[in-house]
């Protein structure tokens, strides 16, 4: 199963827009590139998936380049309440969502 | 109205005992799993139901047996607890195992072995 490389932790401070950049170099032709967040004492939350280019929703964007060997995690403006664990994970069909070490992101004030 | 429940949120318990957690959505999902996040917070799947039918077994202790009286329950029991099992288990479901579905996970249990 291909696998995803991302920063262990980041710090920002609020206002301020965080990229995570996550690199999956082995990436399949069906694999999909998911996000999902992790507030302390909850389950992981669905941010954001993409297959290629440019993908914006109300929480984030996700920016994928032609080669799909890595994706950017783009969450603007962020506040106290983004500090959470933001994991990468590729999915296909029929596969089971394989959760990485994710990478912890502190929002300072 | 919560998505996927899970009972107990905590869970205390001696070392040899038998405990259960219950998981319920009531998103008319098809697709239900069970991951353990342990200390370092790695999450890792342990099991997974399509339609009542075990899909996806990990290599997960036969101490852990989960079971599927229908497609919106999965609970999973738990023999002689070890200090080991320790651990947040968080529920989750799908509609189904495509790739673009998304899961949508409980609080979470969180599971104390003394």
């Amino acid at each position: 199963l291909a696998k995803t490389t991302q920063p262990i932790s980041m710090d920002s401070y609020e206002g301020q827009e965080v990229n995570i950049t996550c690199s999956h170099n082995n990436i399949a032709t069906n694999d999909y590139i998911t996000w999902y967040q992790q507030f302390p004492s909850q389950g992981p939350r669905f941010i954001i998936q993409g297959y290629k280019t440019k993908v914006t929703n109300e929480v984030a964007s996700l920016f994928i380049p032609a080669d799909r060997k890595s994706s950017t995690l783009s969450l603007p403006r962020v506040s106290l309440s983004d500090t959470a664990v933001y994991y990468c994970l590729l999915k296909a069909a029929g596969n089971k969502l394989t959760f990485g070490g994710g990478t912890r992101v502190l929002v300072k004030p | 109205d919560t998505a996927v429940s899970q009972t107990p949120k905590y869970l205390v318990t001696q070392m040899g005992n038998d405990k259960s957690i219950k998981c319920e959505q009531n998103l008319g999902h098809d697709t239900m799993y069970w991951y353990k996040q342990d200390s370092k917070k790695f999450l890792k799947i342990m099991f997974s139901y399509n339609n009542k039918e075990l899909i996806i077994n990990e290599t997960v202790p036969n101490r852990f047996s989960p079971k599927s009286p229908d497609k919106a329950h999965l609970n999973l029991h738990i023999n002689s607890l070890e200090l080991g099992d320790s651990a947040v288990y968080f529920c989750a479901s799908s509609q189904d195992s495509g790739a673009t579905t998304e899961a949508f996970f409980g609080q979470g249990t969180r599971l104390t072995v003394v």
